[in-house]
């Protein structure tokens, strides 16, 4: 079956433009997560889903980052005014249902802000 | 907060065994997990370790010991394709499921 799919793969965007990466998460899965990973690091955890409710926003670095799963399935990550720092693999995980560890992520948007 | 350590990097020979290990400070601890990631490649998920003790799978095994905070994801029978980053991820209840990662074990595995 279908896998977690994220698009586009790669983005390059220019220092204080606006993007927004698309995550596709495995139908049916309840819960969805989005992470930050640096170069040479360890995925850091931005923002968590339970079907559209936003549970859990406490790893969004700042203001200009906002998440949203309106629908409970596919989800948006844009970051607006992108900076330098914000250059990352941003990947996206979801899982079957609340209480599960299983989490299946998609490869990643790799942004590139120059 | 959570605190999670593992080496930067290790290096090992075909055929070899290799042991990364992996300790952690974290609260409302619910489990362990080892994933394993190519270059430019999503995570694929090894391992789950929730009780103390050794969880065997084929090549792959790994080992949690709650009371010491630490564990280790052991190699053996090393293939090339095992070249990759291993990381080491803690499991909380504290809110919703999110895993917290380690930076990652880059592994080279050299003929």
């Amino acid at each position: 079956g279908a896998g977690v799919s994220q698009s586009p793969r790669y983005k390059v965007a220019k220092r204080g433009q606006d993007v927004a990466l698309r995550c596709d998460p495995i139908s049916g899965h309840v819960s969805l997560f989005w992470y930050q990973q640096a170069l040479g690091q360890g995925p850091e955890f931005l923002t968590y889903f339970q079907n559209e409710a936003q549970l859990d926003k406490s790893g969004l670095p700042s203001d200009r980052f906002f998440a949203e799963r309106p629908e409970g399935s596919v989800s948006t990550l844009k970051i607006q005014r992108t900076q330098q720092e914000d250059s990352a693999v941003y990947l996206c995980a979801s899982s079957a249902y609340r209480d599960t560890y299983e989490q299946y992520f998609g490869p990643g948007t790799r942004l590139t802000v120059t | 907060g959570q605190n999670i350590d593992q080496p930067t990097e290790m290096t090992a020979t075909e055929g070899a065994i290799v042991q990364i290990n992996c300790t952690y400070q974290t609260s409302g601890f619910n489990g362990l997990f080892w994933y394993q990631q190519h270059a430019g490649e999503a995570p694929t998920f090894l391992s789950y370790n929730v009780l103390d003790g050794l969880e065997e799978k084929g090549r792959f095994s790994s080992f949690l010991s709650r009371s010491k905070g630490y564990s280790y994801l052991l190699l053996k029978e090393l293939q090339m394709k095992d070249s990759a980053s291993y990381l080491c991820a803690v499991w909380t209840n504290n809110a919703g499921n999110m895993l917290t990662f380690g930076g990652g074990t880059r592994l080279m595995v050299k003929p």
